[in-house]
């Protein structure tokens, strides 16, 4: 069965650096991996998404995540952390296999505060 | 082309009472999927639907939630006879049902159980 870990339940840095949140998964097929953000009262917005093609995948507002499959692990990265970051941050797994009958397995959450 | 739909995006219903949540997909989406968020948890799946077809409601309880995706019309998840324990954000999300299961998100509907 899927499933999906992350490490940090809580993440705090400081603006303007580096930013750093786990995820780590297990999955029977070759997952398709997606982060989403969450802003507090807003719906959710996909950052970025692996699909099997480039194991650096670049997203929107300069994240980046690496799917590294040696290590089951799919870690979202930011170079320079912005106060707009501030958020909740999930790691979600898709590992359907062929047809219909798939759904995303979401990991319980990282929030990131950025401190000025 | 607007985005997915979901009202009312506060609901509050007293103990026993029924509660509809109703979502639009993005225009071209015949896959539509439900998900609750309880405090401090992540999504967890309820149901996935395709047009007047229920593919899978394995995290649906077996009690007093149903969901529907009628041929015209928006996706419906209902909840008869609400409970505390109800209380919870439920999202939908639609996607168009290529290869890869990207989906994209309403803003959910907050059920507050009173």
């Amino acid at each position: 069965a899927q499933s999906v870990t992350q490490l940090d339940s809580h993440v705090s840095v400081s603006e303007g650096t580096p930013v750093l949140l786990r995820c780590n998964y297990s999955s029977s097929y070759s997952p398709s991996l997606f982060w989403y953000v969450q802003h507090p009262n807003k719906g959710l917005q996909l950052l970025l998404k692996y699909t099997s093609a480039a194991t650096l995948v670049k997203g929107i507002n300069g994240f980046e995540a690496e799917f590294k499959k040696s290590e089951t692990s799919f870690h979202l990265t930011k170079p320079s952390a912005h106060m707009s970051d501030a958020a909740e941050y999930f790691c979600v797994v898709s590992d359907g296999n062929a047809g219909n009958n798939r759904k995303l397995i979401w990991g319980l959450g990282t929030s990131l505060a950025v401190n000025p | 082309n607007a985005g997915v739909m979901q009202n009312p995006r506060h609901l509050v219903r007293r103990r026993g009472q029924e509660a509809r949540l109703r979502c639009s997909p993005m225009k071209g989406h015949s896959h539509v999927y439900w998900y609750r968020q309880l405090p401090e948890e992540g999504l967890k799946f309820m149901v996935y639907l395709q047009k007047e077809n229920i593919i899978d409601e394995s995290g649906m309880p077996k009690e007093r939630f149903s969901a529907e995706f009628p041929k015209e019309g928006p996706s419906i998840l209902r909840i008869q006879q609400v409970v505390r324990g109800d209380s919870a954000a439920y999202f939908c999300a639609s996607s168009p049902g290529t290869a890869v299961p990207e989906a994209f998100f309403g803003q959910g509907t907050r059920l507050t159980v009173v």
